[in-house]
């Protein structure tokens, strides 16, 4: 079955460095997103994109963040320049923007844990 | 302000025992999804929830909607530690495809 894959599944680094996160959505999939959960609390918004653009994004979401589909296959994530509260898990999610049966249903990768030290 | 709200945020419960997960969010919407969520893992998809009345089961898990009340319900019957997780309402407000999030429910259930 196609799954969303996530690489690193676990990143540290400094505060100040920038990192990127890797993902591989499900290969039919139009739609991508990221999510981040800090440790122990709800898993919150940060963008959308399709068709080579963001759609949507969250407060969250600032300056510091950057999306980009650099190929047909990778959706990345960069942090410019990291702070300790960028600490958390990044989940990547695809969907293929249909409406079969009603449902859009988004699939999520296995997270990337950023731990900024 | 689109908000999503669970109740409780923790519950412990004994094996065979029944109960209800509430969510309630803030803002007309047709689409409720519940999610586990294991320690350490990604955020596996139990139900969609489409129309106000609709009611889907799968296994112990049952979950219902009611779009008048923004009200939808996780309710379990006969726990078994399996089920032990976090649970995740999310809606999707305005078609947008931004899911917005409950603060989950740790459920523990002891043998």
């Amino acid at each position: 079955e196609p799954e969303v894959t996530q690489t690193p599944s676990h990143q540290v680094t400094q505060m100040g460095q920038e990192v990127i996160l890797r993902c591989v959505p499900i290969s039919n999939h139009l739609y991508f997103y990221w999510y981040r959960q800090i440790l122990g609390q709800k898993v919150e918004f940060l963008v959308s994109f399709y068709n080579n653009e963001i759609s949507e994004k969250s407060e969250i979401f600032d300056d510091q963040f950057s999306v980009e589909r650099p190929d047909g296959s990778n959706f990345t994530l960069k942090i410019r320049s990291t702070k300790l509260e960028d600490s958390a898990m990044y989940f990547c999610a695809s969907s293929d923007g249909s409406w079969q049966g009603g449902v859009h249903e988004q699939y999520f990768g296995p997270g990337t844990r950023l731990t900024v030290t | 302000e689109l908000k999503v709200e669970q109740n409780p945020l923790f519950l412990s419960m004994q094996e065979g025992k029944n109960y209800t997960i509430y969510c309630n969010y803030s803002t007309t919407s047709d689409r409720l999804y519940w999610y586990r969520q294991d320690p350490g893992k990604s955020l596996e998809s139990l139900f969609v929830l489409l129309s106000n009345g609709a009611v889907k089961q799968e296994g112990r898990l049952m979950a219902s909607l009611d779009t008048k009340a923004r009200l939808s319900t996780l309710h379990i019957t006969a726990a078994v530690h399996d089920l032990s997780a976090t649970y995740f309402c999310a809606v999707d407000f305005d078609s947008n495809y931004q899911l917005i999030w409950g603060a989950g429910t740790k459920l523990i259930i002891k043998p």
